[in-house]
């Protein structure tokens, strides 16, 4: 079974230092990674996207690809009390549409001022 | 505002009530999906329609019925539901292919009482 894995938390980070957000995933096939981040009461919004190894950064965002390892993170920079959230990370899988992405349950990150 | 329109964004109903719930996409995008999000949980997705062919996830009650009468519609019935069926439901939207985001509607969060 395809699973992607994160640690719940909370991350708890003082404002202005680094967040570290990891995913692990299983399916050795997997080609996209997405990061993306939920509001409490809301939905998930894309920040993140990532399809080949090493880093990519957008702002104070940056997602880093280990295909080795399989291994997916995310960094914030600056960390505000505004990123306080839940930070989604999904895989995208060869295969049916079914399975074809597939969420991991979130790290939730409280950003203390 | 995602381009992805659910209605309603809140609703509560008894177990012997029937109720549908309804997205919208205006992004152009070829296919659609419903999600489940309970607490604690990763997001559960339900069912798909790409490019005009339904797959679902062989595990969601028989409660819970889609429709997709056309590339930006989808609707979700729901009959006879449990109150364990409490939860978040995200409808979403992409453009097949490698890479293809999902863009998230704003959810209806649904109470079985």
């Amino acid at each position: 079974q395809k699973e992607v894995e994160q640690n719940s938390g909370p991350l708890s980070v003082p404002e202005g230092a680094i967040a570290s957000l990891n995913c692990t995933y299983s399916d050795r096939g997997s080609q996209s990674f997405f990061w993306y981040r939920q509001y409490s009461g809301k939905s998930p919004e894309l920040i993140m996207s990532i399809y080949s190894n090493g880093d990519k950064e957008d702002g104070r965002f940056t997602a880093q690809l280990n295909k080795a390892s399989q291994y997916v993170s995310l960094l914030i920079r600056d960390s505000q009390p505004s990123d306080s959230a839940t930070y989604l990370c999904a895989v995208e899988n060869e295969g049916t549409s079914y399975d074809k992405v597939i969420f991991g349950p979130g790290t939730s990150l409280s950003v203390i001022p | 505002e995602t381009g992805v329109t659910q209605t309603p964004r809140h609703l509560v109903m008894g177990m012997t009530n029937k109720k549908s719930l309804k997205c919208e996409q205006h992004l152009g995008h070829n296919a659609m999906y419903w999600y489940k999000q309970s607490a604690k949980k990763p997001l559960e997705l339900m069912f798909v329609y790409s490019l005009e062919e339904r797959v679902e996830n062989n595990s969601v009650p028989s409660r819970f019925s889609p429709e997709c009468p056309n590339s930006s519609h989808l609707f979700l019935h729901l009959h006879t539901l449990q109150p364990e069926d409490s939860a978040l439901y995200l409808c979403a939207s992409s453009q097949v292919g490698v890479g293809s985001r999902a863009f998230f509607g704003q959810g209806t969060r649904l109470t079985v009482v």
